[in-house]
């Protein structure tokens, strides 16, 4: 595989239910990002690690948990969400701060 | 004030024409700028990338960047109808740092 990859497409979870979002990269790149995109909102930067550690954290509610065990994964745990974080939750890798990113295709997530 | 700012559109444009995409950034720190394509329920794709004032082409895309006005366009010759989604700004507001901040979008249609 190339790129960067996401599981699950799709996750529809309860507000007192415990999942976890996937994100691996294949490109090598040092910096990995959780992004939220919204309807009509500008993409919000979550989650920033950088050599497996974590350098931005924007203001995000506790119940997102991220994890980076090694440079090509980045975990997002869910716990007790709202129905306001149904969203699209897309993450990305960059080779430095200074480089593009690449996105992963995405999670769309439903809260009941 | 928003810290990446775009006409939300919708742009359209005929066939053949040049459409002309727009972004301001309020952080005068700002060093690497970006371009992204989004179709609708897909994830962001690189268009272009500029770091220097100026003009930047690659084939039918060419970014300008002028930071002393904070201004950043993307234009597009002989638009084409694949042409058509939301075009997103990004800005990396700091040296050395990760966060990049993305504008809302311009929603481009081009009419065949």
């Amino acid at each position: 595989e190339t790129g960067v990859t996401q599981t699950p497409r799709h996750l529809v979870m309860g507000m007192t239910n415990k999942k976890s979002l996937k994100c691996e990269q294949h490109l090598g790149h040092n910096a990995m990002y959780w992004y939220k995109q919204s309807a009509k909102k500008p993409l919000e930067l979550m989650f920033v690690y950088s050599l497996e550690e974590r350098v931005e954290n924007n203001s995000v509610p506790s119940r997102f948990s991220p994890e980076c065990p090694n440079s090509s994964h980045l975990f997002l745990h869910l716990h007790t969400l709202q129905p306001e974080d149904s969203a699209l939750y897309l993450c990305a890798s960059s080779q430095d701060s200074h480089q593009p990113q690449h996105f992963g295709d995405g999670t769309r997530l439903s809260i009941l | 004030q928003k810290e990446v700012e775009q006409n939300s559109g919708p742009l359209s444009v005929p066939e053949g024409a040049i459409a002309s995409l727009n972004c301001t950034y309020s952080d005068r720190g700002s060093q690497s700028f970006f371009w992204y394509r989004q179709y609708s329920g897909k994830s962001p794709e690189l268009i272009m990338s500029i770091y220097s004032n100026g003009d930047k082409e690659d084939g039918r895309f060419t970014a300008q960047l002028n930071k002393a006005s904070q201004y950043v366009s993307l234009l597009i010759r002989d638009s084409q109808p694949s042409d058509s989604a939301t075009y997103l700004c990004a800005v990396n507001g700091n040296t050395g740092g990760f966060k990049t901040i993305f504008g809302a979008g311009t929603r481009l249609f081009v009419k065949a």
